[in-house]
């Protein structure tokens, strides 16, 4: 049963690019979040999203960010115009259930922004 | 609103020492869910151990126990036998037992484990 998985592991863009970061959820999950974790910083919440509905963005910038969850593929973090500031780790979790189910991990995307 | 507080950023310990990182967090609900994970250099997160709120017996995973103590909002990982693959990062965090509900973590503690 692979574990999450996200692509790109590293990705690279100039100020004003976009990044697409995507994110297969364990098999069998149905729930997918978004975190991002910034130096020397803990996960800060993103996005909750079950497929084709976002339950709760509240941790989502309001501009520039976007994030989707098809019926078909994966989950898909966007970030247009890039700054550097958003350089940082993003780590996609998947559950079975939400609340009280543990939560498992990918192995994060970087996102260096130059 | 929840927050998670650890007040250690960096901690070392000998190998086969005991070492115990703390967490306390807030929170005006009485159901909830908190958790310990484990960021190692490789950076994938994994659980460690968890504790329902409403369980008084602290949860226990092989050398790793917790201290929960719900009236003062503390929840600290205790680690023994310490061993060079328990470098990493540890995480505490928190959930609320709604549906829907994002973890909340903390900002975490460096552990270092040398020989």
């Amino acid at each position: 049963n692979a574990g999450v998985m996200q692509n790109p592991r590293h990705l690279v863009r100039r100020r004003g690019q976009e990044a697409r970061l995507r994110c297969s959820p364990m098999k069998g999950h149905s729930h997918v979040y978004w975190y991002r974790q910034l130096p020397e910083e803990g996960l800060k919440f993103m996005v909750y999203l079950q497929k084709e509905n976002i339950i709760d963005e509240s941790g989502m910038p309001k501009e520039r960010f976007s994030a989707e969850f098809p019926k078909e593929g994966p989950s898909i973090l966007r970030i247009q115009q890039v700054v550097r500031g958003d350089s940082a780790a993003y780590f996609c979790a998947s559950s079975r259930l939400a609340g009280q189910e543990e939560l498992f991990f990918g192995e994060g995307s970087r996102l260096t922004v130059l | 609103a929840q927050t998670v507080t650890q007040s250690q950023p960096e901690m070392s310990v000998q190998e086969a020492e005991t070492v115990t990182l703390s967490c306390t967090y807030d929170t005006s609900e009485s159901n909830y869910y908190l958790f310990w994970y484990k960021q190692p250099p490789s950076r994938q997160m994994i659980l460690v151990i968890r504790q329902e709120a409403y369980k008084q017996q602290n949860a226990t995973e092989n050398r790793f126990s917790v201290n929960f103590q719900k009236a003062a909002k503390s929840f600290s990982l205790k680690i023994s036998d310490s061993q060079l693959g328990d470098t990493a990062m540890y995480f505490c965090a928190f959930s609320l037992n709604q549906a829907g509900t994002a973890l909340i973590f903390g900002k975490g503690t460096t552990l270092s484990v040398s020989s």
